[in-house]
């Protein structure tokens, strides 16, 4: 079936540092593809998508890109700041029938920020 | 602003209690969706529901059952709880739409003694 695989945490860097999460899946057909973020206390929320091959997905300074050929979805971020500590989950939908849709999770990855 | 809300941030239970976890939204979406999470483990898909007085089972659904009576409410039951359902819960609903993305609820942390 389908399954997403990511690096796993925790990730400690310091501010302003360059930014990996590694993601790659394993699909039938071609799913959509998802970062999702949760920070501390909260609930998930969408961080970006893309929807098709070579798509770029963006958002606060974030990126990934849905490669086919390698079946990755990278996040990457240029330059980290103290309230991007967080833990990133990476995603991608599976259809359930005509009208719907569930996401399969990563086990996701905690990122940390030093000062 | 979109929301889903859960009845309770933080819920102690003993063992063999039935337990209901609630969660609302008001986004008029049709699919609810019941996932509960553990370290390591990420997100898993107990029940989703794509239309009133529907419920399909997830991944793990042994243990648990739902109930949708109305679009916006989907309960999550656990009839008799044990030590190993303890767990932070997230709801999340969605449109009826390819792909779409999920909106997710602050999540319900049961404890079961």
């Amino acid at each position: 079936g389908n399954s997403v695989t990511q690096m796993e945490g925790p990730v400690t860097l310091s501010e302003e540092a360059f930014l990996t999460i590694n993601c790659t899946y394993t699909a039938t057909g071609y799913p959509s593809l998802f970062w999702y973020v949760q920070y501390p206390g909260e609930g998930l929320q969408l961080l970006l998508k893309a929807t098709k091959a070579d798509d770029k997905g963006s958002n606060k300074g974030f990126e990934a890109t849905y490669r086919k050929e390698t079946t990755s979805f990278h996040l990457e971020k240029g330059s980290v700041q103290v309230s991007d500590s967080a833990v990133y989950f990476c995603a991608l939908s599976d259809r359930i029938g005509s009208s719907a849709s569930k996401i399969i999770f990563g086990s996701g990855t905690r990122l940390s920020i030093r000062p | 602003d979109v929301k889903v809300t859960q009845s309770s941030r933080y819920l102690v239970k003993r063992t063999g209690e039935k337990v209901f976890l609630e969660c609302v939204q008001d986004m008029d979406h049709e699919n609810m969706f019941w996932y509960r999470q553990d370290p390591g483990l990420g997100l898993r898909l107990i029940y989703f529901s794509y239309d009133v007085k529907m419920k399909e089972k997830g991944d793990i659904p042994e243990g648990y059952s739902v109930s949708r009576e109305k679009k916006e409410r989907f309960s999550l039951i656990l009839e008799s709880a044990s030590t190993n359902q303890t767990s932070m819960y997230l709801c999340a609903s969605s449109p009826a739409l390819e792909d779409n993305e999920q909106f997710f609820g602050p999540g319900t942390r049961l404890t079961v003694l």
